[in-house]
């Protein structure tokens, strides 16, 4: 069966530190990557995504970057965190192809910006 | 107007009650829809797919109405532990499967 995983859990970062999160996935092959914000009190945003190793489409301008050096790793990183970049962080797969479409997702990392 | 909308709640139901949730969505390409279930500080689940012919798992019954492009979910019999945010969820019409969330809608069950 398929598995994500996201870590850290819990992260408290001074303003203008980096930040690095990772999720990775097993159980399934040349999955399409997802990365969510859930800001307090708000729907989710959708950050990034991804349909192959090196390929990344961004959602909307910020000061976040993503990476995917490997198929089943998905990586969410800023030289430089804001305040406004707290919340709480989603990962999530899907197969790819029409009816594939069904996200799942990680457990997330709550990201608090001091 | 959003993409998606739900009436955020919170919906405040006794043991056992009925209830149902609504959503609209405003791009009439959509083509994939689900129900979502987010408990406090914990990732959304997948609850169930909703289908045009309408379907039903358990005590949970999805209706899709394309005409209206409008989704619902209804909820019998309800348990406390039901009480949880449900989230509607769009697919639109790209191959990239991105999904459009709506705000969610909180149901907190009472005994």
């Amino acid at each position: 069966s398929q598995t994500i995983h996201q870590w850290p859990a819990t992260l408290v970062q001074p303003v203008g530190s980096p930040l690095s999160l990772e999720c990775t996935v097993e159980g399934t092959s040349n999955p399409n990557l997802y990365w969510y914000r859930q800001a307090a009190g708000r729907g989710l945003q959708l950050l990034f995504y991804s349909v192959g190793i090196g390929q990344i489409s961004s959602e909307v301008p910020q000061n976040l970057s993503a990476s995917r050096p490997q198929d089943r790793q998905f990586i969410l990183s800023s030289k430089k965190l804001l305040l406004s970049d707290s919340g709480f962080y989603l990962c999530a797969w899907s197969g790819q192809g029409k009816y594939l479409v069904t996200q799942y997702f990680g457990p997330g990392t709550r990201l608090t910006v001091l | 107007r959003k993409e998606v909308e739900q009436d955020p709640g919170p919906f405040n139901v006794p043991e056992g009650a009925t209830v149902a949730f609504n959503c609209t969505y405003s791009n009439s390409a959509s083509q994939s829809f689900f129900w979502y279930r987010q408990d406090c500080r914990k990732e959304p689940k997948l609850l169930m797919s909703v289908y045009s012919s309408g379907n039903e798992d358990g005590r949970f019954t999805a209706q899709l109405n394309r005409a209206s492009q409008y989704i619902s979910l209804l909820i019998r019999d309800s348990k406390l532990s039901d009480s949880a945010t449900y989230l509607c969820v769009v697919i639109g019409s790209s191959n990239t499967g991105k999904l459009i969330f709506g705000q969610g809608t909180t149901l907190q069950v009472k005994p």
